[in-house]
């Protein structure tokens, strides 16, 4: 298993403003994930994050909106910027401990007032 | 294109009945791995089971079990003897075996509450 710890844990964000979510790993991993939770929606991934190289982002992502960082083979962090209410969701990082198990983190509670 | 459909939005049961959440999934690939993940109140996304595409044999945990039906394309989760500490909200979800892998397409999810 993985264990996976996130900052911050929550936080209230004022519109037009960014916030960075670090993700941290306890054993190296060389492939991380970057989720949103919409209130009451299921998960949507946002990124797959590899060191080493940019950032792959799905459709409907782009980088300028939410770049990611992944300077080694335990941590990343993932910026919201310019932030608007509709980004209100919970941001959870993800990683695939091989053998088909992926793990998550405990989540960054966003509030966009 | 993956797609997990799980058709029950929320189930309310009283403590010590069964309960089987549904989940049913579509994907032309015949590697695939799936999961179900609980989600309880405070957020986190508790990992509770995989299971890869070549096997079909059903699982036991404690009062969980799983039953995996690739002619039916299912893979529906039992909760024996239900708790109050069951109550969350439970997604199944696929991912491809691959280059695919740790993209995980995720059902809408299923509501469970458990009353005393």
């Amino acid at each position: 298993s993985a264990v996976i710890s996130q900052k911050p844990s929550r936080d209230i964000c004022q519109r037009g403003t960014s916030l960075t979510i670090q993700c941290q790993v306890d054993s190296q991993v060389t492939m991380m994930f970057w989720y949103r939770q919409q209130p009451g929606q299921s998960l949507t991934l946002i990124a797959t994050a590899n060191q080493g190289s940019e950032a792959t982002y799905e459709s409907g992502f782009v980088i300028d909106k939410f770049p990611i960082s992944r300077p080694n083979l335990t941590f990343s962090t993932l910026t919201v910027s310019n932030m608007s209410p509709e980004d209100s969701s919970i941001y959870l990082c993800s990683v695939f401990a091989g053998l088909g198990e992926q793990y998550f983190g405990p989540g960054t509670r966003l509030t966009v007032t | 294109a993956q797609k997990v459909t799980q058709a029950q939005t929320e189930i309310s049961v009283v403590e010590k009945e069964d309960v089987t959440l549904d989940c049913v999934y579509e994907t032309r690939d015949t590697t695939y791995y799936l999961f179900w993940y609980k989600q309880p109140p405070s957020g986190e996304l508790v990992f509770l089971i995989r299971r890869n595409s070549f096997d079909e044999q059903n699982e036991i945990s404690g009062r969980y079990s799983w039953n995996f039906q690739k002619s039916t394309s299912s893979f529906n989760f039992t909760i024996t003897a239900s708790q109050v500490v069951d109550s969350a909200v439970y997604f199944c979800a696929l991912t491809l075996y691959g280059g695919s892998q740790g993209n995980l397409i995720f059902g809408k999810g299923t509501k469970l509450s458990v009353k005393p």
